[in-house]
């Protein structure tokens, strides 16, 4: 069935050193992707999102990569700052679907140490 | 200011109570949706509306009611068949079926 998930629960990296988030999609259907970051008690905020006929998207200071061969999604972050820490969220829209729903994964929890 | 807005931001429902959940939003967007986000879990899909007058239930819409009598507004109301509502709930809406969505501050909902 479809699903998104990501690999790691939780990703502490030192202020300043990138950080990469990886998910993962089992719907080979998927053509659109997006990242969301989501604060402690805030709603999630788009980040960057890509469509399936890229494999890389960069925005300021964010690069998505996209592997449709092993179904894979990362999200690297350059130069990560204490205001990075929160959730990342990625989500998937199935090309086969005209709904809109998006898939969300359970998320990662990025630690940003000082 | 374009946005979509929450109230309230805190919500103390009783046993046996129904409660409305407000979303309002002011982009225009012709599709909304309501997720619900439990501590450690990503968002889990319970109602969306595409048009005016439409919705369809997402993967928990049991114990939830959604209307959509205009296009800026898609209140949530969580009834009291719903055993386990205490979550913190999401509105999001799209202007279209294949952008992303903007989501709401959210209302955290507790039972007491």
């Amino acid at each position: 069935g479809e699903s998104v998930g990501l690999h790691l629960p939780t990703l502490s990296v030192q202020e300043g050193d990138n950080s990469i988030i990886n998910c993962a999609y089992s719907n080979s259907a998927s053509d659109y992707f997006i990242w969301y970051k989501q604060e402690s008690g805030k709603g999630p905020q788009f980040i960057i999102d890509i469509r399936s006929n890229m494999d890389k998207r960069q925005g300021q200071r964010v690069t998505v990569l996209l592997n449709k061969t092993v179904k894979h999604l990362s999200l690297q972050i350059a130069a990560t700052q204490p205001g990075d820490s929160a959730v990342y969220f990625c989500a998937e829209n199935t090309g086969s679907s005209n709904t809109g729903k998006l898939i969300f994964g359970q998320g990662t929890t990025l630690q940003v140490k000082p | 200011d374009g946005g979509i807005t929450q109230s309230p931001k805190y919500l103390f429902r009783k046993e046996g109570q129904n409660v409305t959940l407000s979303c309002e939003q002011n982009l225009n967007h012709d599709a909304m949706y309501w997720y619900r986000q439990d501590p450690g879990q990503g968002l889990r899909l319970i109602y969306y509306s595409q048009i005016v007058n439409d919705f369809q239930k997402g993967d928990i819409a049991e114990g939830y009611s959604v209307s959509r009598e205009k296009k800026e507004s898609f209140p949530l109301t969580v009834t009291s068949a719903q055993k386990n509502p205490t979550a913190f709930y999401l509105c999001a809406s799209s202007i279209s079926s294949r952008v992303g969505y903007t989501f709401g501050s959210g209302t955290r909902l507790t039972v007491v």
